[in-house]
């Protein structure tokens, strides 16, 4: 069965200093991983899906197999980065079943 | 457009309470999904459904049954509510498999207390 592993609960960084938000997962195929942001009092959104390669707000990941990891990163926090952060495996299937990480709480202090 | 909402935000149960979460999505989409946000564990899938009329457990499906009998809606419900059951629990939905803006939307949540 697949699993999704985000290590760390909590995370603090300074604004201006880099982050980075790490994801393990493991799965015997050729995954697909995604990352969902959940800023205070909003709904679960997705930020990134790594068959996209695509940057947003900043925010990066690049899916290594080898080391089974696919950790967000950002060069440089801002405060408006502070949220819950899930990274989440879509099981493969008719029926697009996304597996979640426990997530990890991002603050970025002034 | 209003997305994915979810009917009611906030309950109160008594052990022994049955009651129902209504999840409407007005997007067409034929997946809908239902799951359920602890502290520390994430989200975890109760139930989904891939289309009108079908429906399918999840990871936690004990204590919960679900329907699907119109595409826009998904209803969940909770027959005989736990204390277990306290969570927050988020509706989803996504086009099918392949779509090009494939992604799941949610809801904002339903906050639910069983005392």
């Amino acid at each position: 069965a697949q699993r999704v592993t985000q290590p760390e609960k909590l995370l603090s960084v300074f604004k201006g200093a880099p982050v980075e938000l790490k994801c393990n997962y493991s799965y015997s195929g050729s995954p697909e991983l995604f990352w969902y942001v959940q800023y205070s009092r909003q709904r679960l959104q997705l930020l990134l899906r790594h068959i996209s390669r695509e940057s947003i707000k900043g925010f990066t990941a690049d899916l290594n197999k080898g080391e089974t990891s696919f950790h967000l990163k950002k060069p440089f926090a801002q405060e408006e980065d502070s949220a819950m952060y899930y990274c989440a495996l879509l099981k493969p299937g008719s029926a697009r079943q996304l597996t979640f990480g426990s997530g990890t709480q991002l603050t970025v202090l002034p | 457009n209003a997305g994915v909402t979810q009917t009611p935000k906030f309950r109160v149960l008594k052990t022994g309470q049955s009651m129902t979460l209504l999840c409407a999505q007005d997007m067409n989409h034929e997946y809908m999904y239902w799951y359920r946000q602890d502290p520390g564990m994430g989200l975890r899938l109760i139930h989904y459904s891939v289309g009108e009329g079908t429906t399918a457990k999840g990871e936690v499906p004990d204590g919960y049954n679900v329907s699907r009998l119109k595409k826009q809606n998904f209803l969940l419900g909770l027959e005989s509510a736990a204390p277990s059951q306290t969570s927050v629990y988020f509706c989803a939905s996504s086009l099918r498999r392949g779509a090009i803006q494939e992604t799941q939307y949610f809801g904002p949540g339903t906050r639910l207390l069983v005392l």
